[in-house]
């Protein structure tokens, strides 16, 4: 069964240090999605793509992260310089299509520790 | 904000059905009811979703009131494996951006 892939799984980095999260939606997914989840709360969505395309990054914090997905396939997270506060687990989701019916499918997370 | 209410928590003996309930109060003609849940930490896993019907996949059953306004997931031989955060989500079908709008959801154990 195809899966969303993230790497790393876990990341350890200093404050005011820049960091990079990588996302491989399933095969054919044409919508991207990445949230983050603080401890002990729901996930909260970032940035959604549709193919290479922003259609929401109104959550994201755009003084420090940024997100691409050049050819409309895979996807890069960026936070440059990581604050304390962005410790939590970054997660990627993709589906076939922007549709209310359509499955999100997510990956295992990277979860980032910034002390 | 999210427009789902759920119990905190619920408790399962193992081999029971687990009956999670899902307020939704709100919810709009074309708006899915979906649930996924979480393993402690791990990525969110689909389970089911629904518009008006009942829907039984090889997971779970979700049982929607006939006025929508809430909905039961049924996990009908709980095990150990099936501890985890049960989110109930609304996902509205109007909007540009299909994004998944998760509350606090409800914490399922399972016991021995």
């Amino acid at each position: 069964e195809a899966e969303v892939a993230q790497s790393p799984r876990y990341k350890i980095t200093e404050k005011s240090q820049a960091v990079a999260f990588w996302c491989d939606p399933i095969s054919g997914h044409a919508t991207l999605y990445w949230y983050r989840q603080i401890l002990g709360q729901g996930p909260e969505l970032l940035v959604q793509f549709q193919d290479e395309s922003v259609v929401d990054d109104s959550q994201l914090p755009k003084d420090r992260f940024s997100a691409e997905r050049l050819k409309g396939v895979d996807s890069t997270l960026k936070i440059q310089p990581a604050e304390l506060g962005d410790s939590a687990m970054y997660l990627c989701a993709s589906s076939l299509r922007d549709r209310p019916n359509m499955i999100q499918y997510f990956g295992p997370g990277t979860r980032l520790t910034v002390t | 904000d999210a427009k789902t209410t759920q119990p905190p928590s619920m408790d399962c003996a193992e081999g029971r059905a687990a009956n999670l309930p899902c307020n939704h109060s709100t919810i709009s003609g074309n708006e899915y009811v979906y649930w996924y849940r979480q393993i402690h930490s791990q990525g969110p896993q689909y389970i089911i979703h629904g518009l008006k019907n009942n829907e039984t996949n090889e997971m779970a059953s979700l049982i929607i009131t006939e006025d929508r306004k809430s909905s039961t997931l049924i996990l009908p031989h709980a095990t150990l494996r099936d501890t985890a955060v049960y989110y109930c989500i609304v996902r509205d079908g109007s909007s540009n951006t299909g994004k998944l709008i998760f509350g606090q959801g409800t914490t399922l154990q399972v016991k021995p």
